[in-house]
């Protein structure tokens, strides 16, 4: 079974200075990984993901996340936020193979101007 | 391209009612996800549609809910009766048929039992 552990419910951070949200999953298996975006009254959007490859990944509105096996963590960072950054972040990961997701408890991003 | 869409966007319903919820996929997606999120935690998956056919119902909490995809295009989820601790917020995803491809969710429905 997988688990994600996301373990900063809210992150308050000003604007343009950087962030970095943490995200640490569990699996016995090969996973696949993503985080995804809440904004207000909107649906969940795809920041970006991990399947393969450099473990650097690179993602929409600036965002990266950077995979490292050995401590089992996705954490997503962004040098400088802006206020329209300001939205709920969710890390997921999935078992290579399968298709539903499992997410972490979500990391509330306020940027303050 | 039309995205995910859901509705009602809120449903307000008494303890032991009936609600439907739908979806639409994205034209074309022949996967269809449903999720829940219980207030203050994770988004935990419900079910998964191939086409018409339910691939995975592990998630489903109880018979109380009953999931259908008739000719495999949108999709109802039925709460019947209603409880308290139903209420959350029931996300719908569609993406195509590789398990790689990306799943894109729909606005959510916030469903509140009194």
């Amino acid at each position: 079974a997988q688990s994600v552990t996301q373990l900063d419910s809210q992150v308050p951070v000003f604007e343009e200075a950087p962030v970095e949200l943490r995200c640490n999953y569990s699996s016995s298996v090969s996973v696949y990984l993503f985080w995804y975006v809440q904004y207000p009254n909107q649906g969940l959007q795809l920041l970006l993901k991990y399947l393969s490859g450099s473990t650097l990944v690179k993602g929409i509105n600036g965002f990266e996340a950077e995979f490292n096996k050995s401590q089992t963590s996705f954490h997503l960072r962004k040098p400088s936020v802006h206020i329209s950054d300001t939205a709920e972040y969710f890390c997921a990961v999935r078992q290579t193979g399968a298709n539903n997701l499992f997410f972490g408890t979500g990391t509330r991003l306020t940027v303050i101007p | 391209e039309a995205g995910v869409t859901q509705f009602p966007s809120h449903s307000v319903i008494e303890k032991g009612q009936t609600v439907t919820l739908r979806c639409d996929p994205i034209s074309g997606h022949d996967n269809l996800y449903w999720y829940r999120r219980v207030m203050g935690k994770e988004i935990k998956f419900l079910l998964h549609f191939v086409k018409e056919s339910k691939q995975d119902e592990s998630g489903m909490p109880n018979n109380r809910f009953l999931a259908e995809r008739t000719g495999g295009t949108y999709s109802t989820l039925k709460v019947q009766p209603a409880e308290l601790e139903d209420s959350g917020v029931y996300f719908c995803a569609s993406s195509q048929l590789r398990s790689t491809d990306t799943q894109y969710f729909g606005p959510g429905t916030r469903l509140t039992v009194l």
